[in-house]
C-alpha cells in the first residue's frame, strides 16, 4: 500500500531563517506531488505541484520554492522566512490530478 | 480557471439531524468531485468522491449528488453524530494539460450538538 511521510511535525523558526520541509511517498511510481498551506481556520492554498522529476509548477509567487530531486521526494524550501509564512503545510500525492488526493500529516510552522 | 464556491461556511445541527453542504463550480468541463473531512489539527481525508458520469453516490450515512446542468454538487450527512464535527472541503478537477490540481472550496465548519 502507498504511504506518505512528511517531517517535521512541528517547527518554530525565527524570521529570516531558512526552511526545508521534506515529503516522501512509498508504494507508488511517478506520483503527482503537491504542497499546500493552510492558515489558521482557513482553506487549502495550493503552493506547488509536480507531475515528474524536476518539474515544478508554482501557484503563488512568494519567497518559497519547491524541488523534486527524486521521483517520490518533494521538498519545500525558503531562504528567508517571513512572519506570514506561518501555517500548516501539507504535502499530498495522487495518481493523477483527476483522482483522490492523499495528504501527509502536515507540518505546523510558526515563524517568530 | 476553475472556481469552486462552498456554502455555508459554518453549520450547526443537532445530533441525529441531517446536514447538507453545497458547492458550485464554474468550469463545465470539470468531471471529478471529491469531498474531504478535516478534524482539528489533522490532515484532510477523503470521505467520498463522484465523477461526472454518475448523479449520486452513497456510502452509509454519507451521500453526494451532482447536477451537471446547474454545475453544483452537494454532500449529505444523515443521522449526524458528534464525531462528524469537522471542517468539510469540496473540490473539483478536470482532465486538462494545464493546471493539474484540484480546486478546493473554502470549507464548511460543521458542529454537531449532542
Amino acid at each position: 500500500s502507498q504511504t506518505i511521510h512528511q517531517w517535521p511535525a512541528t517547527l518554530v523558526q525565527p524570521v529570516g531563517s531558512p526552511l526545508s520541509l521534506e515529503c516522501t511517498v512509498e508504494g507508488t511510481s511517478n506520483p503527482n506531488l503537491y504542497w499546500y498551506r493552510q492558515a489558521a481556520g482557513r482553506g487549502l492554498q495550493l503552493l506547488f505541484y509536480s507531475v515528474g522529476i524536476g518539474q515544478i509548477s508554482s501557484e503563488v509567487p512568494q519567497n518559497l520554492s519547491a524541488s523534486r530531486p527524486q521521483d517520490r521526494q518533494f521538498i519545500l524550501s525558503s531562504k528567508k522566512l517571513l512572519l506570514s509564512d506561518s501555517g500548516f503545510y501539507l504535502c499530498a500525492w495522487s495518481i493523477s490530478y483527476n483522482s483522490p488526493l492523499h495528504f501527509g500529516n502536515g507540518t505546523r510552522l510558526t515563524v517568530t | 480557471g476553475e472556481n469552486v464556491e462552498q456554502h455555508p461556511s459554518t453549520l450547526s445541527v443537532q445530533e441525529g439531524d441531517s446536514a447538507v453542504i453545497k458547492c458550485t463550480y464554474s468550469d463545465s468541463a470539470s468531471n471529478y468531485f471529491p469531498w474531504y473531512k478535516q478534524e482539528l489539527g489533522k490532515r484532510p481525508q477523503l470521505i467520498i468522491d463522484i465523477r461526472s458520469n454518475v448523479g449520486e453516490k452513497k456510502d452509509q450515512r454519507i451521500a453526494v449528488t451532482l447536477n451537471k446542468t446547474a454545475k453544483h454538487f452537494s454532500l449529505h450527512i444523515t443521522e449526524t453524530q458528534p464525531e462528524d464535527s469537522a471542517v468539510y472541503f469540496c473540490a473539483a478537477s478536470k482532465e486538462d494539460t494545464g493546471r493539474r490540481a484540484l480546486t478546493f472550496g473554502s470549507g464548511t465548519r460543521l458542529q454537531v450538538q449532542p
